[in-house]
């Protein structure tokens, strides 16, 4: 199958840990993306790894990649209130396209 | 253009009539993407255009839409005979040919169609 699949829905207070995550299905997987939707934005890039890596740090943004499990994560430390958007992952499998996963909703509150 | 530009960013428009939306992708982006998010859901895949030639139109939901692209310049995508369900943000987005690199996708704001 082609499916990436999330959680719909995730709340947090602010200053604790965000962990989203993403399970997909295609091994051929070569880049596993993050990407970032404000309300009534289009989808801003945060953080993108290449499928040969486990783990990729950017500021408060820390990404995990369980290649065998076909496993993905998004962690945000010190979740802020600008942070509450919804979260898609993506994965592409050689060319061009991507396919991106249902997004998850993260609420920061406070 | 420095980013993705899409119009307008808001259509209304009523049921039966045709629209066309518009997307400017980044100069020198090959590769240009149109998906769909209606409320509250993920992006569906329309069309991926390769220059002005679309290896991928596989997401058009039925023959009322179509879509073109102007060399590597600005795509439309047409949306004949509107109905309620085609109400959604449709988002375009841009890429260089990825070869070995990991850039992903540059998109638009999107162009938010409402049917009524």
């Amino acid at each position: 199958g082609e499916d990436v699949e999330q959680s719909l829905f995730l709340s947090v207070r602010e200053g604790d840990s965000s962990v989203i995550n993403c399970t997909y299905t295609d091994s051929s997987s070569t880049y596993l993306y993050w990407y970032k939707q404000e309300p009534g934005a289009g989808l801003q890039l945060l953080t993108y790894i290449f499928s040969n890596m486990d783990m990729k740090q950017d500021q408060r943004l820390t990404v995990l990649l369980n290649k065998k499990d076909k496993h993905l994560s998004l962690r945000i430390a010190d979740t802020q209130t600008g942070d509450s958007a919804i979260y898609f992952c993506a994965d592409r499998r050689g060319g061009n396209k991507l396919t991106f996963g249902t997004g998850t909703q993260l609420k920061v509150e406070l | 253009g420095a980013g993705v530009s899409q119009s307008p960013s808001n259509k209304v428009t009523e049921k039966g009539k045709d629209v066309e939306l518009r997307c400017d992708p980044i100069s020198g982006h090959t590769a240009l993407y149109w998906y769909r998010q209606r409320l509250g859901q993920g992006l569906e895949f329309l069309i991926y255009f390769q220059g002005n030639s679309a290896p991928d139109k596989s997401g058009l939901p039925s023959d009322r839409f179509s879509a073109e692209r102007t060399g590597e310049s600005v795509s439309t995508l047409t949306i004949q005979r509107t109905q309620q369900e085609d109400s959604a943000v449709y988002l375009c987005a841009s890429s260089q040919n990825f070869g070995g690199q990991g850039d992903g996708y540059t998109f638009g704001s999107g162009t938010r169609l409402t049917v009524v």
